[in-house]
């Protein structure tokens, strides 16, 4: 059981918008700790997507965007393409472990 | 450009030992924190431990803790994960992570797999 909460799997149709929500509590990010988004293609290693809820380092997409509301944040991505088939996890930090914390991870399948 | 080199996959059986290692280069090592990260075949990502090569503070989660050790060595640039009594259920993927001033991971390490079978 993961700290933090994501769908197991979402889908959309090249074109459509997804999003999938991440939701903590009051010791990660509901005490304020900042949420991270990554993407695992099938076989390799993650890659940051979005980090402090909203920024993108460069490179990523405008398609990819984040957002935060309460004890939860959210990664929506645009105009869904082939190529964004992966695994996409979040991750904070919890206060009461001492350390990073990630949800259980979300496939996303483009159909 | 910042590199996170891992050592090669490991083949072990049930209670023995490993040490698999992480070698950063291109800046600072002991500026950054490196974190452990496991990744169980076809499971997600659990964060282990973080160790600070300035001094060797080192946390770990408790799931891990005492499960696993954690080391550094500044002046060689290279990070430590290590089992003394490898169990089967440790079998999986295992990433050095390189958070930036915050939790978020810029950098990873390619990975190690580690098989432990009878």
């Amino acid at each position: 059981q993961s700290v933090l909460t994501q769908p197991p799997s979402v889908s959309g149709a090249p074109g459509q918008r997804v999003t999938i929500s991440c939701t903590g509590s009051s010791s990660n990010i509901g005490a304020g700790y900042d949420v991270h988004w990554y993407q695992q293609l099938p076989g390799t290693v993650p890659k940051l997507l979005i980090f402090g809820y909203t920024n993108r380092p460069s490179g990523v997409p405008d398609r990819f965007s984040g957002s935060k509301s309460g004890t939860s944040a959210s990664l929506a991505i645009t105009g869904l393409q082939a190529e964004d088939e992966a695994d996409y996890y979040c991750q904070s930090y919890d206060a009461s472990l001492g350390g990073w914390v990630f949800g259980g991870g979300t496939k996303l399948t483009v159909l | 450009e910042v590199q996170l080199v891992q050592s090669g996959a490991e083949v072990k059986k049930p209670g023995e030992s490993l040490k698999i290692s992480c070698k950063g280069s291109g800046y600072s090592f002991d500026i950054y924190k490196i974190g452990w990260v496991r990744q169980k075949p076809g499971k997600g990502l659990e964060w282990m431990g973080i160790i600070h090569p300035r001094d060797s503070d080192t946390r770990y989660s408790p799931s891990f803790q005492g499960q696993v050790t954690i080391s550094a060595d500044k002046s060689i640039n290279t990070a430590y994960l290590q089992w003394s009594s490898l169990k089967t259920s440790d079998t999986g993927m295992y990433y050095c992570a390189r958070p930036s001033t915050g939790a978020d991971v810029d950098f990873w390490g390619q990975g190690t797999l580690v098989t432990v079978s009878p």
